[in-house]
């Protein structure tokens, strides 16, 4: 069965301690990896895509990588503004030639002024 | 650029009613996908549609039904409720495939 694991569960971080959110999968037919940041009360907010092991993408303070088996997310610096769920989700090829997004749990992260 | 519109954005209904929630993509998506998000089970996948066409279906039971229009705006529907359809329904848009699907704020859902 496809799995998807984020550790930990919630992260406390005091402004400017950077650490690492880590994503790690277990599925078959990866197409992509997907990080997205979600506020309470809203949607998920799309942060990046990777495709393949090696692959880095940066954004503000976010840097993404990913590994054969799983990703992590740097928070280079946080700021308060950064806490949120963090969301992982492996898209993985469907039925009928369609995709689907299998998601983890999230990491609840909260940064501390 | 409008972004994706879910209406309405709470509700509250009593055990055994039905109810339909839309979805409106962003415009040019032909990819509508629907999730259920519970603080148990995350974000669940129910169903995509494709150009009016259901594409996948996720595990839920067939009281979870859905259908898209033409201009590829979705609704969902969810019949005989139960208190544990409780959740945040999530709504996705993508030009094709789900890749780098753009979200919906999403419509709470409470079942009394």
């Amino acid at each position: 069965e496809d799995q998807v694991t984020q550790s930990p569960e919630a992260l406390r971080l005091q402004e400017g301690e950077s650490s690492s959110l880590n994503c790690s999968y277990t599925v078959s037919g990866l197409r992509g990896l997907f990080w997205y940041r979600q506020d309470p009360g809203k949607g998920p907010e799309f942060l990046f895509t990777l495709y393949s092991a090696g692959e880095e993408k940066e954004k503000e303070r976010l840097k993404a990588t990913l590994t054969k088996k799983e990703s992590f997310l740097h928070i280079t610096a946080p700021k308060p503004e950064d806490s949120a769920t963090y969301l992982c989700a492996v898209q993985l090829r469907a039925q009928g030639g369609s995709e689907k997004l299998v998601f983890g749990k999230g990491t609840k992260l909260t940064v501390n002024p | 650029k409008a972004g994706v519109t879910q209406t309405p954005r709470y509700l509250i209904k009593t055990r055994g009613q039905q109810v339909t929630l839309s979805c409106s993509p962003i415009s040019g998506h032909r990819s509508v996908s629907w999730y259920q998000q519970t603080p148990g089970q995350g974000l669940q996948f129910l169903f995509e549609y494709f150009s009016e066409t259901q594409r996948n279906k996720g595990n839920f039971p067939g009281r979870f039904s859905g259908r898209q229009f033409s201009n590829s705006r979705s609704e969902m529907n969810v019949s005989t409720l139960e208190l544990g359809d409780s959740a945040l329904y999530l709504c996705a848009s993508s030009w094709g495939g789900a890749g780098g699907a753009f979200f919906g704020q999403g419509t709470r859902l409470t079942v009394v």
